[in-house]
């Protein structure tokens, strides 16, 4: 168990829709980045937040946003949802200290969406 | 941007060695980590190279050399369990202060 927590497992919503998925980090992890993985592209970076401000951003559509809270759990909203959408959405969380860029990411179990 | 690179299935027998490699392209390299992922699993960190050399983790050792841009990760007494998919990523300082990029990952088959 990695400490990461991801809600829900499993979504299926259909075309045109909006969803929104939650991911709490690990216990003292400032960071936390979303990640979406389909079969033929691979786990791909889509955005990252440090203690609640945006820090990097990958290849995020238009019609995704996301934002982390002050409690510092984080949600990934989806709309406007094309069949295309359909993925395994993670969740990772690392600590971001300072002179730590060694740090791993731990990931979430993910999310399932299935759009139809 | 990054290019990471490998190959895209292996088969391996139980009790053998497998040797996963990864060749990668970057303009900031921050650090090399591998992952294992089995089938509609989480991905679970499994080792970190940022100076070159062989890291030892067991049965798993990864090795790095920053001025060919290549790893690899080394799996010893293979086990049935150890059949999952294997990401190669790389941190980039360009990219952002600790986004991983992955490849699209390897999948090894242990065979008994």
């Amino acid at each position: 168990d990695s400490g990461v927590t991801q809600t829900p497992k499993h979504l299926i919503t259909a075309t045109g829709q909006r969803v929104t998925l939650r991911c709490s980090p690990r216990s003292g992890d400032l960071s936390v980045y979303w990640y979406q993985q389909s079969l033929d592209q691979g786990l791909q970076f889509l955005i990252q937040y440090y203690n609640g401000e945006e820090r990097a951003k990958g290849n995020i559509l238009e019609r995704f946003s996301a934002q982390q809270f002050p409690d510092l759990h984080s949600e990934l909203n989806l709309s406007s949802l094309e069949l295309g959408d359909s993925a395994l959405y993670f969740c990772a969380s690392s600590p971001q200290r300072r002179g730590g860029p060694n740090s791993p990411l731990h990931f979430g179990n993910g999310t399932r969406l299935t759009v139809t | 941007g990054q290019n990471i690179d490998q190959p895209t299935e292996m088969t391996a027998t139980e009790g053998a060695i497998v040797q996963i490699n990864c060749t990668y392209q970057t303009s900031g390299f921050n650090g090399l980590f591998w992952y294992q992922q089995h089938a509609g699993e989480a991905p679970t960190f499994l080792s970190y190279n940022v100076l070159d050399g062989l890291e030892e983790k067991g049965r798993f050792s990864s090795f790095l050399s920053r001025s060919k841009g290549y790893s690899y990760l080394l799996l010893k007494e293979l086990q049935m369990k150890d059949s999952a998919s294997y990401l190669c990523a790389v941190r980039d300082r360009g990219s952002g202060y600790s986004t991983l990029t992955f490849g699209k990952g390897t999948m090894l088959l242990v065979s008994p």
